[in-house]
C-alpha cells in the first residue's frame, strides 16, 4: 500500500505564524487524488483541500496547497487560534486509500 | 443541510460484534457512496470499506475482510457497518464519510460530508 508521512510530527507555533506541513507519499500519487483534512479534538475531521490544491467549500483562503509525485504541501499562511488541530493527508490514488499520520500544530 | 448522524457508543465483549448505522439527510442517498473509516485515538485513520448506495456493492479492505459487512438501506437513507469477531484492537472511533467528486468524470475525490463518529470500545 501506499504509504503517506507527515512531518513534522508536532508543531509549536503562535497565532499569526505560517506553518508549511509535508506528506510524502511511499509511491507516486497523481494529484487529483490527494485530499487534506483538519481533526479538532473530539471531532470528526474536515475536509480541507482536494486535488491537492483546491480548498473546499467555506475553508479560508489563508490554506493553500500544492505539491506532485510524491511530495505535497499544506501551507497556513497566518494561524488563527481555530487552526490549531491536527492535519492529515489521504490518497485515492490507489487502492487501499490511506491517510498520513497526521501534523499537530499545537499553541507555543 | 447535508449532514450524516451515526448511532450511538457501543461496548462491546471480545468475540461479539458490533454493528453501527449512519443515516444520511439532506441529499439523494443513492447518488453517492458511504465509506468508513477508523481511528483509535493519536493514530492515522484506518479506510475500513465503502457502499455504493444505489447499487448496493461494496468494497473492503483486506484487513477487514470476513469480518466486515457494510450494507444499506435505501428507504431510510442509512448506511450500516457491522464488524464481527471484536477483538480489543476494533476499540475505535469509527466514522462514515461520503465520497464526493469534485470533477464530473469521476476524478478529484474527497470525503466532503463527515459524521460525528461512534466510539466502540472491545473490553471483558
Amino acid at each position: 500500500e501506499n504509504v503517506l508521512t507527515q512531518s513534522p510530527g508536532t508543531l509549536s507555533l503562535s497565532p499569526g505564524e505560517r506553518v508549511t506541513l509535508s506528506c510524502r507519499a511511499s509511491q507516486s500519487v497523481t494529484s487529483t487524488y490527494l485530499a487534506w483534512y483538519q481533526q479538532r479534538p473530539g471531532q470528526a475531521p474536515r475536509l480541507l483541500m482536494y486535488g491537492a490544491s483546491s480548498r473546499a467549500a467555506g475553508v479560508p483562503d489563508r490554506f493553500s496547497g500544492s505539491g506532485s509525485g510524491t511530495d505535497f504541501t499544506l501551507t497556513i499562511t497566518r494561524l488563527e487560534p481555530e487552526d490549531f488541530a491536527v492535519y492529515f493527508c489521504q490518497q485515492f490514488g490507489s487502492s487501499p486509500q490511506t491517510f498520513g499520520q497526521g501534523t499537530k500544530v499545537e499553541i507555543k | 443541510q447535508v449532514q450524516l448522524v451515526q448511532s450511538g457508543a457501543e461496548v462491546k465483549k471480545p468475540g461479539a460484534s458490533v454493528k453501527v448505522s449512519c443515516k444520511a439527510s439532506g441529499y439523494i442517498f443513492t447518488n453517492y457512496a458511504i465509506h468508513w473509516v477508523r481511528q483509535v485515538p493519536g493514530q492515522r485513520p484506518e479506510w475500513m470499506g465503502w457502499i455504493n448506495a444505489g447499487n448496493g456493492l461494496t468494497r473492503y479492505s483486506q484487513s477487514l475482510q470476513g469480518r466486515l459487512i457494510i450494507t444499506r438501506d435505501t428507504s431510510a437513507s442509512t448506511a450500516y457497518m457491522e464488524l464481527s469477531s471484536l477483538r480489543s484492537e476494533d476499540t475505535a472511533v469509527y466514522y462514515c464519510a461520503r465520497l464526493f467528486y469534485y470533477d464530473s468524470s469521476g476524478h478529484l475525490p474527497a470525503f466532503d460530508i463527515w459524521a460525528q463518529g461512534t466510539k466502540v470500545t472491545v473490553s471483558s
